[in-house]
């Protein structure tokens, strides 16, 4: 199975803040990664697709990117509304995997 | 617009059965994959299986002997089927349109195996 690793379990900003949250992919996925944000009893919702795509509706502070197997995924200028637990997803083979998720808060 | 929703028991005893179903609409499930997804609580996300705009199914290998995924496309719902349920398939069930590139999940229902 491929392992994605998101090394910051937990991440503190200000808001405006720039922020990057990282998934590390155990081998090739090419482009097959998305990024959700959960919120507390809600529904994971779509920000990125295909690594770098934006989701729609989705606010052009949240972009995403790819080196090699490492996936990063940017918030230009935090806003309240962006605390949450992110996951990452690999969609190359299965079984599909979610990384653990960065949990962002508000400093 | 697209909408999912998940309707099944909250409560299932251990080595029973789970069914659940996931009713769609604004959208057609012959072009469109259904993904289950399952979040234990508190923790995180783990993808079940799909069924595809074919008919065809994958399931997660270490799901795979207990699983299985149907739809009935008259009625726009697609079915999940687990068997031999255990304490650690406690969680809330998701299903969700083309997982990873469309937006487009249901709220979600807490499955319980307890006796």
């Amino acid at each position: 199975d491929i392992q994605m690793t998101q090394s910051l379990a937990s991440l503190s900003a200000s808001l405006e803040e720039i922020v990057t949250i990282t998934c590390q992919a155990s081998q090739d996925i090419g482009n097959w990664l998305a990024w959700y944000q959960q919120k507390p009893g809600k529904s994971p919702q779509l920000l990125i697709h295909s690594a770098t795509s934006l989701a729609d509706g989705i606010p052009s502070r949240f972009s995403g990117s790819r080196s090699g197997t490492q996936y990063s995924l940017k918030i230009s200028r935090l806003q309240v509304e962006d605390t949450g637990i992110y996951y990452c997803l690999q969609r190359y083979s299965n079984p599909y995997t979610f990384g653990a998720g960065t949990k962002l808060e508000l400093k | 617009q697209v909408q999912l929703k998940e309707s099944g028991p909250g409560l299932v005893q251990p080595s029973q059965t789970l069914s659940l179903t996931c009713t769609v609409s604004g959208f057609s499930l012959t072009s469109n994959s259904v993904h289950w997804v399952r979040q234990p609580p508190g923790k995180g996300l783990e993808w079940v299986g799909a069924i595809w705009s074919g008919g065809s199914t994958d399931y997660n290998s270490a799901l795979k002997s207990r699983l299985s995924i149907s739809r009935d496309t008259s009625k726009s719902q697609v079915f999940l089927k687990m068997n031999s349920l255990q304490t650690e398939d406690t969680a809330i069930y998701f299903c969700t349109k083309q997982l990873g590139f469309s937006a487009g999940w249901g709220q979600g229902t807490l499955v319980t195996v307890s006796s």
